[in-house]
């Protein structure tokens, strides 16, 4: 079955420093997504991604992070200058066209520790 | 805003049913979703309705959605110690597919 990946699995670095998380998502889908889980916390929709540009973000997505899909198949979030309370798991998803109907697909996640 | 609410955790004997359930409050869902995640894991999709039916059934698993009430409820029948996880159940509207979760529900399996 078709999955999506994301690497790394986890990653830890000090405050301040730039991260880019990096994620594979289904070959055949258009709609693009990242989400954080904080330990212990809901599962937070962070952008949506469809046809190169974010079509929809939260106010959690503010100028620290960014998105990219530097080419066919990578889709990648950049949070730069990375705080404590960024520490969280980051989920990449992907759907099919909206036209068809869908179901939304979650990578393992990429832990981040910021110290 | 969306709000997805769940009851925080729930605790069943092995071979018993679970009944996990879930209150949302856009009228304008359009997919409901349950996803499993087992510790230090990520989101496994589980099983999924659309907002036009009432009932779906995956094997174990049956989804019931009341969408009048705007009441969502997973049983997962004849329930094994290797389905002790959280249950996150999700809405998704509107054209780019964003999906809202709820709080969660940690399912405790009893030998």
């Amino acid at each position: 079955e078709p999955e999506v990946t994301q690497t790394p699995s986890h990653q830890v670095t000090q405050m301040g420093q730039e991260v880019i998380l990096r994620c594979v998502p289904i070959s055949n889908h258009l709609y693009f997504y990242w989400y954080r889980q904080i330990l212990g916390q809901k599962v937070e929709f962070l952008v949506s991604f469809y046809n190169n540009e974010i079509s929809e973000k939260s106010e959690i997505f503010d100028d620290q992070f960014s998105v990219e899909r530097p080419d066919g198949s990578n889709f990648t979030l950049k949070i730069r200058s990375t705080k404590l309370e960024d520490s969280a798991m980051y989920f990449c998803a992907s759907s099919e066209a909206r036209s068809s109907g869908n179901t939304i697909y979650f990578g393992e996640g990429s832990w981040l520790t910021v110290v | 805003g969306e709000d997805v609410e769940q009851s925080l955790f729930l605790s069943v004997r092995e071979g018993d049913s679970s009944v996990i359930n879930c209150t949302y409050t856009d009228s304008s869902s359009t997919y409901l979703y349950w996803y499993k995640q087992e510790p230090g894991a990520g989101l496994q999709l589980l099983t999924y309705i659309f907002s036009n039916m009432d009932m779906k059934q995956d094997q174990r698993l049956t989804v019931l959605l009341n969408k009048k009430d705007k009441h969502l409820s997973l049983r997962i029948a004849d329930t094994q110690t290797g389905d002790s996880a959280i249950y996150f159940c999700a809405d998704s509207s509107g054209g780019y597919q964003k999906v809202t979760f709820g709080t969660g529900t940690k399912l405790q399996v009893i030998p």
